[in-house]
């Protein structure tokens, strides 16, 4: 399975856009590149998922690089209730397994 | 469309003591997929079951089995429990577990929050 890599913490202001990188440069052609988010105590929740093209949804975008070994999700007006772990995963090539890292702590600030 | 859910909310054991956790998929899921997060980690995957069937599995012991039923609601169980074993266990269910498909995302319950005293 790849491997993610992403910063431990980060803080963003509120309502200025949030920017989440992630590295998954082992990624292979056919694997996808999904993004959760766990708010603390709760079961992670599906934010947006992508191939190599770039993909926006009412929650937020997912910008992945042309060579795939990178990818990064956009809140665009991060709300205090966006507090949360945020980890980058990439789906297992067989089966439909999540393998998650440790993800990054998003801190939105008043 | 009712959510995934899960029971107990919270279980304090003892070593050595067995225990059963309990998973509802979401309506029309017939994947349901386990995983343990320990406290300040991210989500570790147990193992996977598909239409009955478990369809991969992480690196945990036997001592860690599960079940599905045919309304693919599943079971999570652990013998033996260890110290180690405290954590919060969260279900996961999807459609499409089959090998090269069902690109889906999967949809977690609140998870089940288990102390081993």
């Amino acid at each position: 399975d790849a491997k993610t890599t992403q910063p431990p913490s980060m803080d963003c202001a509120e309502g200025r856009a949030a920017n989440l990188p992630c590295n998954h440069s082992t990624i292979s052609g056919n694997e996808y590149v999904y993004w959760y988010r766990q708010i603390h105590s709760q079961g992670p929740q599906y934010i947006i998922h992508g191939l190599k093209n770039n993909e926006t949804n009412e929650m937020a975008s997912l910008i992945i690089t042309e060579d795939r070994k990178s990818s990064t999700l956009i809140l665009p007006h991060a709300t205090l209730r966006d507090t949360a772990v945020y980890y980058c995963i990439v789906r297992a090539n067989t089966g439909n397994q999540f393998y998650f890292g440790t993800g990054t702590s998003l801190t939105v600030i008043p | 469309e009712t959510g995934v859910t899960q029971s107990p909310t919270h279980l304090i054991k003892t070593r050595g003591q067995q225990v059963t956790l309990r998973c509802s998929s979401q309506s029309g899921h017939n994947t349901v997929s386990w995983y343990q997060q320990a406290l300040g980690q991210g989500p570790q995957f147990i193992f996977q079951y598909y239409r009955e069937e478990e369809n991969g599995r992480g690196n945990f012991p036997p001592r860690f089995s599960g079940l599905q039923f045919p309304n693919y609601s599943s079971e999570l169980n652990v013998n033996a429990l260890e110290l180690d074993d405290s954590a919060l266990y969260l279900c996961a269910s999807s459609l499409g577990g089959g090998q090269g498909g069902g690109y889906n995302e999967q949809f977690f319950g609140p998870g089940t929050r288990l102390t081993v005293l």
